[in-house]
């Protein structure tokens, strides 16, 4: 069954520190997507990036970065210079191939930013 | 370029009562998709329309039923509410069901 792990209910940290949001996920699937999604106080989820099973490369944007390791089966997201503005809960989440649509999403991880 | 949009923001239903919630897509975008999200938790997967027909369903009750239009917006019912069924209800589009999914602001719901 398929299944996404995020062990950090809450994470705090002072301004300008790195920080990473750890995400593990379980499939069966040979070919599946991994994305992340952050949703602000305003409720709307915002995409930041999708992954899928066959790329292993890890990915830089800007203070974003992520770290995708099928041998461990996770995918992990790291905001360095972390700043007040990205205070917000983060989702991973995983959609199997063999899945035209649904997606599975991690309970969230709250990050909250102290200037 | 006009976002995912939802209606209405906020409302407020009492157990037994009907509810219908509105999605328009992101221009261009055929798909949408709904999900439920309970406070405190990630959202759960309801079902998804393509073509006006249901694509794919989560493990919800038949009380969630939807329906896409030809211009591809679509809604949301839930009958008989639940004091439960209090969610953020959020809907998502995409061209076609295989790209990454745009979310709207979602619409609040309590049931009293």
């Amino acid at each position: 069954a398929q299944k996404v792990t995020q062990a950090q209910t809450e994470i705090s940290v002072v301004e300008k520190e790195d920080v990473t949001l750890d995400c593990v996920y379980e499939t069966r699937d040979t070919t599946y997507y991994l994305f992340w999604y952050k949703q602000p106080p305003s409720g709307e989820l915002v995409f930041l990036i999708r992954r899928n099973s066959f790329d292993e490369q890890n990915e830089i944007s800007g203070r974003y970065s992520w770290n995708f390791q099928k041998s461990t089966s996770s995918f992990n997201f790291t905001i360095t210079a972390s700043q007040v503005v990205d205070s917000a809960v983060y989702f991973c989440a995983l959609r199997e191939g063999s899945s035209a649509s649904k997606i599975i999403f991690g309970s969230g991880t709250r990050l909250s930013i102290r200037p | 370029d006009a976002g995912v949009t939802q209606s209405p923001t906020h409302l407020i239903k009492t157990r037994g009562q009907q509810v219908t919630l509105r999605c328009s897509p992101k221009s261009g975008h055929d798909t949408v998709s709904w999900y439920q999200q309970a406070l405190g938790q990630g959202p759960q997967f309801i079902f998804q329309y393509y073509e006006e027909e249901e694509r794919q369903r989560g493990n919800f009750p038949d009380r969630f039923s939807g329906h896409q239009f030809p211009n591809y917006s679509s809604e949301l019912n839930v009958n008989a509410l639940l004091l439960g069924d209090s969610a953020l209800y959020l809907c998502a589009s995409s061209l076609a069901a295989a790209e990454e999914q745009y979310f709207g602001p979602g619409t609040r719901l309590t049931v009293t």
